[in-house]
Order: C-alpha cells, then structure tokens, then sequence
C-alpha cells in the first residue's frame, strides 16, 4: 500500500495569511503516460463528509474559491491557502489514487492565530 | 446536482453483520462514468478507503485487503444504490462510514461526491 504522510500536524495562521500544508507518498504518484499525479486534497469540517479541493496534484474543483492551489510532483506536494479566511479553519487531508487501496494522509488541523 | 443519501443503523451489535446503503439522485450506479466507494473514518485508523463497485458492460468490484473476507458490496440498479455489507463486526469497525463518488471511466480521481455520513458503534 502506498503510505501518505503529512506536515505538519496543525497550524495557526492568522487571517488573511498564507497556509502551506505538505505531503508526501511513499511511491512516486505521476504516471509517466500521461504525466499526471495522481492526488487529491480535500478539506473536513467537524460534522460533515471531506469536500474534495484539488485533483491531479493541482485542478481545482469547480466551485473551489481560487485561494487553495496543489503543487508538487513525483511525491512531495503542497496545498498553499494564500489568504486564509475564517471559514477554512477545518482538517485537510491529501489522498493517493495512483492504486488500489486508496489512501489518505493523516490530516493537519488548520486554525486561527 | 448528484446526492448520495445513506441509511442503515447506528448501533450493532459484536459479531454481527453491518448493513448500509447509499441511494443516488443525479447519476446512476450502472453509469460507465463513475465508481462508488465506501469509505470509513475514525480516529484510530484514519480515513480508509474499504472498497468500490462499478459497471463497464459487467459489474466489478475491488476490495480493501484489510476487510475483503468480510465486506460485500452490492449493486441495486432497481432503486439506484448501493450497499455494504460488513460481517464479523468487532469494536475496532465503530466508525463513520461515507459513500462516495469518483467521476470517470477510468476510476482514477478523486470522491467528488459523498454521502452524509453513518456514525456506526459497535457495542453490546
């Protein structure tokens, strides 16, 4: 099984700053035929099911306002909050579908300073 | 708008058989665009992806190795749903379960629709 890890843990930003949350794969997550990594980044609020953010390491969700953004390749990635707004206080999650099982990371907790 | 609406109980018993279904508006289960997953979360174990059923001219499934000896999973193309079957429940299976959605004919991306969430305790 691909292993995905995530850091940090938790973060506090304070609002209108940014937020970089990393994470890494076990095993490189591009597939060469395509030159596409196969990750995902979503975001939970407490009650509620994750909402899917990012896909392919980098497309946003329809919907998604433009201040998330997913970079990295192979397997190391990022999702970068530029301009952090009350209402992404919430835990976020990366997730493998590269193979069977899919995996997620651990999540990091993103607070308000 | 695609939905995924859950049902089944909150509360089962050790040893027995855990039963949930998700019933989808706005797509179908026999769609050749889309898997339907369940998944689990609980504080222990994370987010677990526990397995998948789709359709491309025959139904497949696909399994977590951690559950596969005692997970089904079943298509209703009569009521558009699906449904978990999970046998031998011990403590260690309390957790949220969700249904979800991966959009494509290829099965590769990632759950853009989830259902609501079922908070299973397993307990005598």
């Amino acid at each position: 099984d691909i292993v995905m890890t995530q850091s940090p843990d938790s973060l506090a930003v304070s609002l209108g700053e940014r937020a970089t949350i990393n994470c890494k794969s076990s095993q490189s997550l591009l597939f060469s035929s395509n030159y596409k990594n196969y990750l995902a980044w979503y975001q939970q609020k407490p009650g509620q099911p994750p909402k899917l953010l990012i896909y392919w390491a980098s497309a946003r969700e329809s919907g998604v306002p433009d201040r998330f953004s997913g970079s990295g390749s192979g397997t190391d990635f990022t999702l970068t909050i530029s301009s952090l707004q009350a209402e992404d206080v919430a835990v976020y999650y990366c997730q493998q579908y590269h193979s069977i099982p899919f995996t997620f990371g651990p999540g990091t907790k993103v607070d308000l300073k | 708008q695609v939905q995924l609406q859950q049902s089944g109980p909150r509360l089962v018993k050790p040893s027995q058989t855990l039963s949930l279904t998700c019933a989808i508006s706005g797509d179908s289960v026999s769609s050749n665009n889309a898997t339907w997953n369940w998944i689990r979360q609980s504080p222990s174990r994370g987010l677990e992806w526990l397995g998948r059923t789709y359709y491309r001219s025959k139904w497949y499934t696909d399994y977590a190795v951690s559950v596969k000896s005692r997970m089904t999973i079943n298509p209703d193309t009569s009521k558009n749903q699906f449904s978990l079957q999970l046998s031998s429940l011990t403590p260690e299976d309390s957790a949220a379960y969700y249904c979800a959605r991966v959009p494509g004919v290829s099965g590769w991306h990632g759950f853009d629709f989830w259902g609501q969430g079922t908070l299973v305790t397993v307990s005598s």
